[in-house]
């Protein structure tokens, strides 16, 4: 069975301040962890991928995470927020062989 | 512009109309999935297609949902005698491998 916790709904920070989006993970799958972003009115875009490679994983727009297996989480980070990143992000596992798991989001608020 | 396409962007039906809805993957990708999103959650999962083969559906896709890809390029899904439930997001992606799936802008169902 597969399941994402995101431990908060909304995470508010101010412009410049680190990012921190929390998420715990389970999965009977491949072990491969994303995380994706959702602006408003634009598609899902994956933001970085975990795929038992590196632990430390980065991605795009400043973004990174890290795969922990003995906490069984996958926090995504950012040292220094900016306006865009306001958005919907998900952590994402597997749901089976052919499809994705989705957890149900942190809206990231950056107030300037 | 070379991304997943999804026509249209938005509908609005009666109760008990039919709708369909179409989606056009990057031209390379033989993978297409099917997701539905509804307010304030994830992304879950429909369907999916390699090629033409429909090889996965959820358990969520009752009998009143029905998808298609003809020839292995643009993909259609049908929902047939709409219910007010049936109002979400509705969610295409197509990828050439597993681990990086492209979404498109969604079509947003309402059904009054």
């Amino acid at each position: 069975a597969q399941s994402v916790t995101q431990l908060d709904s909304h995470v508010s920070v101010s412009e410049g301040t680190p990012v921190l989006l929390r998420c715990n993970y389970s999965s009977s799958y491949s072990p491969s962890l994303f995380w994706y972003v959702q602006h408003p009115n634009k598609g899902l875009q994956l933001l970085l991928k975990y795929t038992s490679a590196a632990t430390l994983v980065k991605g795009i727009n400043g973004f990174e995470a890290e795969f922990k297996k003995s906490e069984t989480s996958f926090h995504l980070t950012k040292p220094s927020a900016h306006m865009s990143d306001a958005a919907e992000y998900f952590c994402v596992v597997p749901g089976g062989a052919n499809n994705l798991f989705f957890g149900t989001g942190t809206r990231l608020t950056v107030i300037p | 512009d070379t991304g997943v396409s999804q026509n249209p962007r938005h509908k609005i039906t009666k109760r008990g109309q039919n709708v369909t809805f179409r989606c056009d993957p990057i031209s390379e990708h033989n993978r297409l999935y099917w997701y539905r999103q509804t307010l304030g959650q994830g992304p879950e999962f429909l369907t999916y297609f390699q090629n033409e083969a429909q090889l996965e559906k959820s358990r969520l896709l009752s009998d009143r949902f029905s998808a298609e890809r003809p020839k292995g390029s643009f993909s259609t899904l049908e929902i047939q005698r709409t219910e007010q439930g049936d109002s979400a997001m509705y969610l295409c992606a197509s990828s050439s491998d597993f681990s990086q799936q492209y979404f498109g802008p969604g079509t947003r169902l309402t059904v009054t």
